[in-house]
């Protein structure tokens, strides 16, 4: 069955620590990837999204992933963090051409201390 | 102003009784679906709609009913909760992409908190 997953379920940082959350998915087919966030008591935001072209994508508030289609990742960065960068984030594929069924990862909580 | 709203943001019923959460969008998107949010589970897929008319079963479907008579609405219906129904519920919407599922940005509802004694 295809699945996602996300290797780190809690991640503690330092402010302007690097930041690397990992993201593998099981599909041998065509996928839309994304990145989503969830601020404490809020809902999903859109981080990123890569759908086809450079395997680079960058996002909002300083946020970038890159799609390695052999290794089955789409990988989020951000080169320093900030306090404000603590939520939880999810990663999520779409299967194409398989209707719109979107399987997401189970979530890292990032805390980022000041 | 474009958004999805859920209704109600809090419930709490009892075992059998029947209960619609009711979401609605007003950005005439195609796509529309209900997830479950849990504890160390992530968000899971209930289901999700292409059109009016059209649904099909997410990850997690069972217990759960849903309709897309309008394009806007999109209720999730419980028939007969039980408490491992106890969860948040997140309804979005956007725009059908290529694939037919979700296009550009999936603009998400605020969630309501179901408990189910």
């Amino acid at each position: 069955a295809q699945s996602v997953s996300q290797h780190n379920h809690h991640v503690i940082l330092s402010e302007a620590a690097s930041l690397e959350l990992g993201c593998n998915y099981s599909y041998g087919g065509t996928v839309n990837l994304f990145w989503y966030v969830q601020y404490p008591g809020q809902h999903l935001q859109l981080l990123l999204k890569y759908f086809s072209g450079d395997p680079l994508v960058k996002g909002i508030k300083g946020f970038e992933a890159e799609f390695i289609k052999s290794k089955f990742s789409f990988n989020l960065r951000k080169p320093s963090v900030q306090w404000s960068d603590t939520a939880e984030y999810f990663c999520a594929v779409l299967l194409y051409n398989q209707g719109g069924k979107l399987i997401f990862g189970q979530g890292t909580e990032l805390s980022v201390k000041p | 102003e474009a958004q999805v709203t859920q209704n109600p943001r809090y419930l709490i019923t009892v075992t059998g009784k029947k209960l619609t959460v009711t979401c609605s969008q007003n950005m005439n998107h195609e796509y529309m679906s209900w997830y479950r949010q849990d504890p160390g589970l992530g968000l899971r897929q209930i289901y999700y709609s292409m059109n009016v008319e059209v649904t099909d079963k997410g990850d997690v479907p069972e217990g759960y009913k849903v309709s897309r008579k309008e394009k806007r609405n999109f209720p999730l219906i419980l028939e007969s909760p039980s408490p491992n129904q106890t969860s948040l519920y997140f309804c979005a919407s956007s725009l059908a992409g290529t694939s037919g599922g979700p296009g550009e940005t999936q603009y998400f509802g605020p969630g309501t908190r179901l408990l189910v004694l």
